[in-house]
């Protein structure tokens, strides 16, 4: 059962364009989001992060939107650069219990931005 | 700097054999992890380890072992490997609650069983 879904395999936008990548998620529990980009051979690095008290985060060309009626939430990429090129993950948490921290992830968006 | 190492970046096994990846942090994070990520699937959670010598099963632990017993290292075995356990394996370490800064991921280990 697949928690947390990105229903985009891949999207590809123009630089300087915006690059709009969502994702949906099932468990009500889930009180915490974050985004991962991840390149070629190397790990996956933390990007930005939303708590459920919020419905937006920005941090420079980075937005994350949080729509917890809908459970779905956005990442805004504006302007798109070519060092954008990416997977992107998105994944969810619940909070204290025994959780510890775990993160689940969705199945990854690949970002291509053309010059 | 902050670092997840993954011992291996690139590994080619057999198939029954005994396959161990190491990975070590060294940011005295109480959390472990270790993922898998297949085209398609995303990264799927093997085990993970909240302290010294505890291990908790993830998503898919069909296959796999692992074991803790420093705080800094953490380690997955494939205790019989098979063709199906080729992929690329993902280590992670975090503070208790992920909420402070998230995961660090080591770079990765593609493994190959042939």
């Amino acid at each position: 059962d697949q928690q947390v879904k990105q229903n985009s395999p891949s999207l590809s936008v123009q630089e300087g364009r915006i690059s709009i990548l969502n994702c949906d998620y099932t468990n009500s529990m889930f009180d915490y989001f974050l985004w991962y980009k991840k390149y070629p051979a190397e790990g996956p690095t933390f990007l930005i992060s939303i708590s459920s008290i919020k419905d937006k985060n920005e941090d420079g060309r980075f937005t994350v939107f949080l729509n917890k009626s809908a459970k779905h939430l956005s990442l805004h990429i504006v302007p798109s650069q070519p060092g954008d090129s990416a997977v992107y993950f998105c994944a969810a948490s619940v909070a204290g219990g025994t959780s510890y921290g775990k993160l689940t992830f969705g199945q990854g968006t690949i970002l291509t931005v053309h010059p | 700097d902050v670092k997840v190492t993954q011992s291996s970046r690139y590994l080619v096994k057999r198939t029954g054999e005994k396959v161990f990846l190491e990975c070590v942090q060294d940011m005295d994070h109480e959390n472990m992890f270790w993922y898998r990520q297949d085209p398609g699937l995303g990264l799927r959670l093997i085990y993970f380890s909240y302290d010294v010598k505890m291990k908790e099963k993830g998503d898919i632990p069909e296959g796999y072992s692992v074991s803790r017993e420093k705080k800094e290292r953490f380690s997955l075995i494939l205790e019989s490997a098979s063709t199906n356990q080729t992929s690329m394996y993902l280590c992670a370490s975090s503070f208790l609650n992920a909420r402070r800064g998230g995961y660090t991921f080591g770079s990765g280990t593609r493994l190959t069983v042939v």
